[in-house]
């Protein structure tokens, strides 16, 4: 079945990039996506990449798909003590009707 | 842009009550809605798909009799906890996809429960 794989901590030092990995199994995987939960609160849609496109950058958010591998990253530059949260990676195919497959979560810690 | 609305965001109930939480997609219609519950452990476990007009999709181990789904229009989903007991405490998300190849996933801002 469809499994999604992440790390599961994160520590940087402000200032610095964080990259935030991700595996996929489905293999048709139309869609990934990039979540941020912060504590107590919903998921909060980051920035989703087409499976027919190996980069995506929006603001300080890069992402990076190598659909060879099945691998996605998520890459925040310049990384400030309010990106400290859960971001979930997620893989579904193009179809309204079917969720969303997540990955367990990855805690960013950033310090100052 | 499109946005989803979780209500309420936190209940307190007693063991053998229930509980209904709904999931409003506010400017858009959202013919499938689906139903998410997070565990302490932070993965998100997809609870049952909300079908508009017809009955809900649940995955596998879920009791479709204790959480109904109920999807009455194409703007509300309500998910009841019935009889609910402690172990049912947990963070339930509601979700819908946008435009018909749903290329955009929106959360609600979840319901957390808690049954004492």
């Amino acid at each position: 079945g469809e499994d999604v794989e992440q790390s599961l901590f994160l520590s940087v030092r402000e200032g610095d990039s964080s990259v935030i990995n991700c595996t996929y199994t489905d293999s048709s995987s139309t869609y990934l996506y990039w979540y941020k939960q912060e504590p107590g609160a919903g998921l909060q849609l980051l920035t989703y990449i087409f499976s027919n496109m190996d980069m995506k950058q929006d603001q300080r958010l890069t992402v990076l798909l190598n659909k060879k591998d099945k691998h996605l990253s998520l890459r925040i530059a310049d990384t400030q003590t309010g990106d400290s949260a859960i971001y979930f990676c997620a893989e579904s195919s193009n179809q309204a009707g079917t969720a969303l497959i997540f990955g367990k979560g990855t805690t960013l810690s950033v310090s100052s | 842009g499109a946005v989803v609305s979780q209500h309420p965001s936190r209940v307190i109930c007693k063991s053998g009550t229930s509980v209904k939480i709904e999931c409003r997609s506010l400017d858009f219609q959202a013919t499938t809605m689906f139903w998410y519950r997070q565990f302490p452990k932070k993965s998100l476990m997809l609870m049952a798909t909300s079908n508009e007009g017809s009955k809900a999709t649940y995955e596998q181990g879920v009791e479709k009799d204790k959480f109904l789904i109920n999807h009455a229009s194409l703007t509300l989903s309500t998910l009841t906890v019935t009889s609910a007991h402690p172990e049912d405490s947990s963070f339930y998300i509601c979700s819908a996809r946008l435009g018909l190849h749903g290329t955009e996933a929106f959360f609600g801002q979840g319901t957390r429960l808690t049954v004492v």
